[in-house]
């Protein structure tokens, strides 16, 4: 089955630095990954993907995450934090044994202070 | 503009009695999936479907069920509410079963059993 590991359940980051969210992945086949981001009491938005093409995607907001099959790894990263990106992150593997439905991660609480 | 719709968006209902949940997508969209999320879980797969007349089972179906006859909408079904169904559970779909076609989230509804 294919899953993916949420390395940090929370993290804070001051103001107008860097941001790292990390995910691992398991998967017995190349994978699509995802990163969706839910701010309180709204609804999912799709970040970035990754679906075999270039490994470093670029998504909306200025973030980006770069897929590396020798670490397994799908961190999301963004070069500069802004006070409107607190929210909550989940990392996303999509599942063909069930319809491509997503398999999601726990989530990241991302904490930005003034 | 099309859009997925989720109806109600809170429902508190008592341990036992039926509930039923509707989703309704404008897409024409033939693939649509039932989540749930609780905290620290993630959201979990209830319930997919691939089209008119298909169902398939999630990873958490127990005591779940959905049915499919038009392809605008999933309702899902709770035939007897338990407290453990507490949560707030989002409707879901796509175009395209392959990973290139976005999957689109509903507002979600919050459910509480009392």
């Amino acid at each position: 089955a294919q899953s993916v590991t949420q390395l940090d359940s929370h993290v804070s980051v001051s103001e107008g630095t860097p941001v790292l969210l990390r995910c691992n992945y398991s998967s017995s086949y190349s994978p699509s990954l995802f990163w969706y981001v839910q701010h309180p009491n709204k609804g999912l938005q799709l970040l970035l993907k990754y679906t075999s093409a270039a490994t470093l995607v670029k998504g909306i907001n200025g973030f980006e995450a770069e897929f590396k099959k020798s670490e397994t790894s799908f961190h999301l990263t963004k070069p500069s934090a802004h006070m409107s990106d607190a929210a909550e992150y989940f990392c996303v593997v999509s599942d063909l044994n069930s319809g491509y439905a997503l398999n999601f991660g726990k989530g990241t609480s991302l904490l930005v202070t003034p | 503009d099309a859009e997925i719709t989720q109806s109600p968006r809170h429902k508190i209902t008592e341990t036992g009695r039926q509930v039923t949940l509707a989703c309704h997508q404008t897409w024409n969209h033939n693939n649509m999936f039932w989540y749930r999320q609780d905290l620290g879980h993630g959201l979990r797969l209830i319930h997919y479907s691939y089209g008119v007349q298909d169902t398939n089972k999630g990873e958490v179906s127990d005591g779940y069920s959905v049915s499919r006859s038009n392809t605008e909408d999933l309702p899902l079904t709770l035939e007897s509410a338990a407290s453990s169904q507490t949560s707030v559970y989002f409707c879901a779909s796509k175009e395209g079963l392959a990973d290139n076609y976005e999957q689109y989230f509903g507002p979600g509804t919050r459910l509480t059993v009392t």
